[in-house]
Parts: structure tokens; sequence; C-alpha cells
């Protein structure tokens, strides 16, 4: 069992309104991630930080933003959450080293806007 | 450039019967492959991973897959399904060196009595 975890799980909000998906991990993983994932479609990633301080905009848009203040946390923002933020966020991690990049995933936050 | 395509978007087997959920990749370099699960309401699981030993790779919960080059695949699969194989399946693939995963569409798996 991966030591990554998410908060809220589920999340059901109000338009316009300020929210901040949670994450953190406990294994020292540098590297840390998020991806979306709308229903029965592939995960895209949003966000991604190589390590405190460092954060960078993934493949999709996305109105959200990130802090990497500690290594072992990776929170999300939504300023001004609207219905098409309607979707799971999974967070990931990944240590440094090695060639590839294996990731542990936290189990997500489901979020709908109404 | 780098991709990843799942050729089913649902496979559906009886318990007992073998699985064989299908991937091909398009990548520049050496890539990495991965096979991830996704329950219901839960995070992704890796299943298995290639990097460039074996071709064979063997996996969790009886899952293998085996990396072929020349057909640029890296086709899943278990010889006896199981209720509880029901689930997601997502392959991944990430070039060697490249930071990002790229992952398929998934593949739903639905496992009868």
């Amino acid at each position: 069992e991966a030591d990554i975890y998410q908060t809220p799980r589920y999340l059901v909000i109000g338009t316009g309104k300020k929210i901040t998906l949670e994450c953190s991990q406990t294994m020292g993983h540098d590297k840390m991630y998020w991806y979306q994932q709308d229903p029965g479609m592939e995960l895209h990633l949003i966000h991604y930080s190589y390590g405190v301080n460092s954060t960078e905009k993934g493949d999709l848009s996305s109105e959200s933003t990130v802090s990497r203040i500690r290594t072992e946390h990776f929170p999300l923002t939504l300023e001004s959450a609207r219905p098409s933020h309607t979707s799971q966020y999974l967070c990931a991690s990944s240590e440094s080293r090695g060639n590839y990049n294996e990731q542990f995933f936290g189990p997500g936050t489901r979020l709908t806007v109404l | 450039a780098q991709s990843v395509t799942q050729l089913d978007s649902h496979v559906s087997v009886s318990e007992g019967t073998p699985v064989l959920l299908r991937c091909n990749y398009s990548s520049s370099y050496s890539p990495s492959l991965f096979w991830y699960v996704q329950h219901p309401n839960k995070g992704l699981q890796l299943l298995l991973k290639y990097t460039s030993a074996a071709t064979l790779v063997k996996g969790i919960n009886g899952f293998e897959a085996e990396f072929k080059k020349s057909e640029t695949s890296f086709h899943l699969t278990k010889p006896s399904a199981h209720m509880s194989d029901a689930a997601e399946y997502f392959c991944v693939v990430t070039p060697f060196g490249y930071n990002k995963l790229i992952f398929g569409a998934g593949t739903r798996l639905a496992v009868h009595p």
C-alpha cells in the first residue's frame, strides 16, 4: 500500500467557491503530480513538481494552481470553482532516481461543482 | 511522438477463463511500460512494469505482460480470471529519460460468474 493520501475523498460544492485539494506523501519522494480524470477516460497530467518550490503545468490546461512548500505536501487550489471543474483529481509521487518513473497514486478526490 | 492505444475499451470474460487486454505503444526512445489497475473509488495500483530487462514481466495477482518491440505491443494476460479482477486497466508508457507518464484510455474488465 502506497503512503500517499488525499483529502477530501469526495467534495460537493457550489459555483464560485474556493477549494483546496490536499495531497501528502510520506515516502520522501521529490516528484509529485496531479492528474485529472473524467469518468471512463484516461488520466491527464495538469501539474507536476520536481521538488520544493518547483511547479510546472502539465499537458492539459487547468485553471487550478499548485504549491510545493514542503517535500511531502502538494496541494491543488481552485480559486473559483465551476461546474466544468467537476472531475476526479488524482495525486501521485515518484522518486528522482532511476531511469523510469514508477508513480504511486493516492485514492483520488471526486469533485462535483453544482 | 509518444502515445498509447488500448485496443479494447471493454472486455468481458467468465470467471476462470483467460484474460487478454491489448496495448500498443508508440515511442521514439527506449520506453518503460506499465500496467496500472483502478478499482472503483480507488487510486491506481501498479500491476507490473517493463524497464528493458526481461521481456516477459510478471506482476501481482497472477498478471503478466510481454514486451514485443517488433509489434510495439505490451499486452496484459492472466490465465484464469477472478471476480476481484473486475476493474479499469491502464497501459502506460514513458520514454527513457522522459519524466511523464502517458496513459492509454483504459480497458474496463468485467468478470461474470
